[in-house]
């Protein structure tokens, strides 16, 4: 199996341009994560997805955040505009059973 | 609100030597603890998960400890090599079981 797919792996945008970061799960999995890391912050989660079906956004930080998952080998996690402190690594990972699998993520700089 | 500290931030050794790290929660209605590692540059890698009500588990090297009433686990890395190099983090699921809470690392540097 490939693992947790995530693209683009690097994505440099200017502050007001909108964003969109891509995963594709492992296959048969039936939940998905999203998730950001900062130096300050740690790792956090963001929104999480059963079955396609969110199930708990309260992490999304603002509405500027949005998240799909149009089917269970695809989702978006959106950021329109963009802000310099949206700066970060976001990590999606999915799982079957107790154990996350990671994809290896998306650095993301907004100038 | 579940917080997760670990202890060291940061820890360099030399090759061979022995360590542990440390993690600490403050909720302990947990469901399980999992240790992950982290290379520079790439996503999460578990490592080790203790269901809580497990005391320890042990993978080649690796062992960690589970004590969920002080709200501690420890992370045992025998013989250490410089392969083993990485950020570890220790995260928690609690509640419904599938939201983790992470810890900020600890940086292991592993001298030869």
């Amino acid at each position: 199996d490939a693992g947790v797919i995530q693209s683009p792996r690097h994505e440099v945008t200017e502050m007001g341009q909108e964003v969109t970061l891509r995963c594709k799960p492992i296959s048969g999995h039936d939940y998905l994560f999203w998730y950001r890391q900062t130096m300050m912050r740690g790792l956090e989660l963001l929104i999480y997805f059963n079955n396609n079906v969110p199930i708990d956004d309260s992490g999304m930080p603002e509405d500027r955040f949005s998240a799909k998952m149009p089917n269970a080998s695809f989702s978006t996690l959106k950021i329109q505009p963009s802000e310099p402190r949206d700066s970060a690594v976001y990590f999606c990972a999915s799982r079957r059973g107790d154990t996350q699998y990671f994809g290896p993520g998306t650095r993301l700089t907004v100038l | 609100k579940q917080e997760v500290t670990q202890i060291p931030a940061a820890l360099s050794v030399p090759e061979g030597e022995n360590l542990v790290l440390n993690c600490s929660f403050t909720d302990s209605a947990i469901y399980n603890l999992q240790w992950f590692r982290q290379d520079p540059g790439k996503g999460l890698t578990s490592l080790l998960l203790i269901q809580s009500s497990q005391r320890e588990q042990t993978s080649g090297r690796l062992n960690a400890s589970l004590d969920k009433s002080s709200g501690r686990s420890t992370l045992y890395i025998a013989a250490s090599q410089p392969g083993d190099s990485a950020t570890y983090l220790c995260a928690v699921a609690g509640g419904s079981n599938y939201k983790l809470t992470f810890g900020k690392g600890t940086l292991l540097t592993v001298n030869p």
